[in-house]
């Protein structure tokens, strides 16, 4: 079974663009939660979808986005680009939307910010 | 509040010597207790899920347990490629609620 894929896995803006992230979840999953991670600030939730909907969403500002499609794969964007927004932005997929449920992690998309 | 610490920070080991790793958390809740593997550069690879006290896993040299309050992650006679950074996390709330991670290295 393949895992969770995401594109592009490097990025290299500059300040006030705006970037678009893709993630394809594993066949069969239906819930896709992004995190972003830093040195400083590690792993933080921003938002899952299930079923192209957003069940829950993180402590960030409306600038980050995101949008699930009927196949269950996932966007997401981030306008207005600011210095710390640069970091690693992980995809992870599970079957269902409860939090019992193991969630599996892409490899990432490294973007960074000039 | 949900929280999720992990300790040491840091832990050199030589390869052959067995230790452990710390993660506490309160949580109000319990809906899982996972642990995952990282290494530089790349996504959170799972390892166990745990989900009730007492409860415990093994993969070949990892074995993690839980207790009420905290869970271990035992390591038995690592290898120079166990080196990694191991993240504890919490199930809250649709979320996983994350430690700062545990960063192993393992000299031969």
């Amino acid at each position: 079974k393949a895992g969770v894929t995401q594109t592009p896995r490097y990025l290299i803006k500059t300040r006030g663009q705006q970037v678009t992230l893709s993630c394809s979840p594993i066949s069969g999953h239906r819930s896709v939660s992004w995190y972003q991670q830093t040195p400083g600030q590690g792993l933080q939730f921003l938002f899952e979808y299930f079923s192209e909907t957003q069940r829950n969403k993180g402590n960030f500002p409306g600038r980050f986005s995101g949008r699930q499609f009927s196949n269950s794969r996932s966007e997401m964007n981030v306008s207005t680009l600011e210095l710390g927004d640069s970091a690693l932005y992980l995809c992870a997929s599970r079957r269902t939307s409860g939090s019992t449920d193991t969630q599996y992690f892409g490899p990432g998309t490294r973007l960074t910010v000039l | 509040e949900d929280q999720v610490t992990q300790s040491p920070e840091a832990l050199r080991l030589q390869e052959g010597e067995s230790s452990s790793l710390n993660c506490s958390y309160t949580v109000s809740g319990l809906r899982g207790l996972f642990w995952y593997r990282q290494d530089p550069g790349k996504g959170p690879e799972f390892l166990f899920t745990l989900y009730s006290a007492g409860e415990e896993k093994e993969k070949e040299r990892l074995k993690a347990t839980l207790t009420k309050k905290e869970s271990f992650l035992h390591i038995t006679a690592p290898k120079p490629e166990d080196s990694a950074t191991y993240l504890c996390a919490i199930g809250s709330n649709y979320q996983l609620i994350w430690g700062a991670g545990t960063k192993l290295i393992i000299k031969p």
